[in-house]
């Protein structure tokens, strides 16, 4: 079975460029949750998705960040305008569940923002 | 405030020898601890999940233990193997919802 799948790997961009980053979750999982780490930060919660709706996104950071989830396969994170600040590596997981609930994560997504 | 601290912020063991690491937290209502080995260049990969009612579980050579009086867990690991090199993330969630409150990880070298 394949893991989460995230694309792209790596994203280099300019500041004020839009970013679409990209989740494909376990099938037959119904939660997803998006995450960010930093070497400063370490990992953050951006937010997550139950059935395709969105739960909680109180660890979105500004209004430059939005995700959707239009179908139980496909989940977007995007940040226009993009800034230095937001490099980091962009994780996606998924779960079965939301509580308790083992989560699957993906391999990540390297955002440079120059 | 919520906190997760782990400890020690980095630690260094010869291969074979066992090793404990901590994690004290400070989140209430609590619901769950987890613990995480993420590999360089990788996703976190989960190795326990415990619930209030839980005091102990393993996963092979990992044992997690929890105490929800103290707010304190530990991941020991036994017969270290030159793969167990990496981050070892301690993540508790509250009650109720989903807020999770991330360690800073505890950064694990095992030598030859």
């Amino acid at each position: 079975d394949a893991g989460v799948i995230q694309s792209p790997r790596h994203e280099v961009t300019e500041m004020g460029q839009e970013v679409t980053l990209r989740c494909k979750p376990i099938s037959g999982h119904n939660s997803l949750f998006w995450y960010r780490q930093t070497m400063m930060r370490g990992l953050e919660l951006l937010i997550y998705f139950n059935n395709n709706v969105p739960i909680d996104d109180s660890g979105m950071p500004e209004d430059r960040f939005s995700a959707k989830m239009p179908n139980a396969s496909f989940s977007t994170l995007k940040i226009q305008p993009s800034e230095p600040r937001d490099s980091a590596v962009y994780f996606c997981a998924s779960s079965l569940g939301l509580v308790s609930y083992e989560q699957y994560f993906g391999p990540g997504t390297r955002l440079t923002v120059t | 405030k919520n906190q997760v601290e782990q400890s020690p912020q980095s630690l260094i063991i010869l291969e074979g020898k066992n090793c404990t690491l901590q994690c004290n937290y400070t989140v209430s209502p609590f619901s769950n601890l987890r613990w995480y080995k993420q590999d360089t260049g990788r996703g976190p990969v989960s190795l326990t999940i415990m619930t209030f009612s839980e005091n102990t579980k393993s996963n092979g050579r990992y044992t997690a233990t929890l105490d929800a009086d103290t707010k304190q867990s530990s991941l020991h690991i036994t017969a270290s193997q030159l793969s167990d090199s990496a981050s070892y993330i301690c993540v508790v969630s509250e009650e109720g919802g989903f807020k999770t409150i991330f360690g800073a990880g505890t950064r694990l070298f095992v030598k030859a």
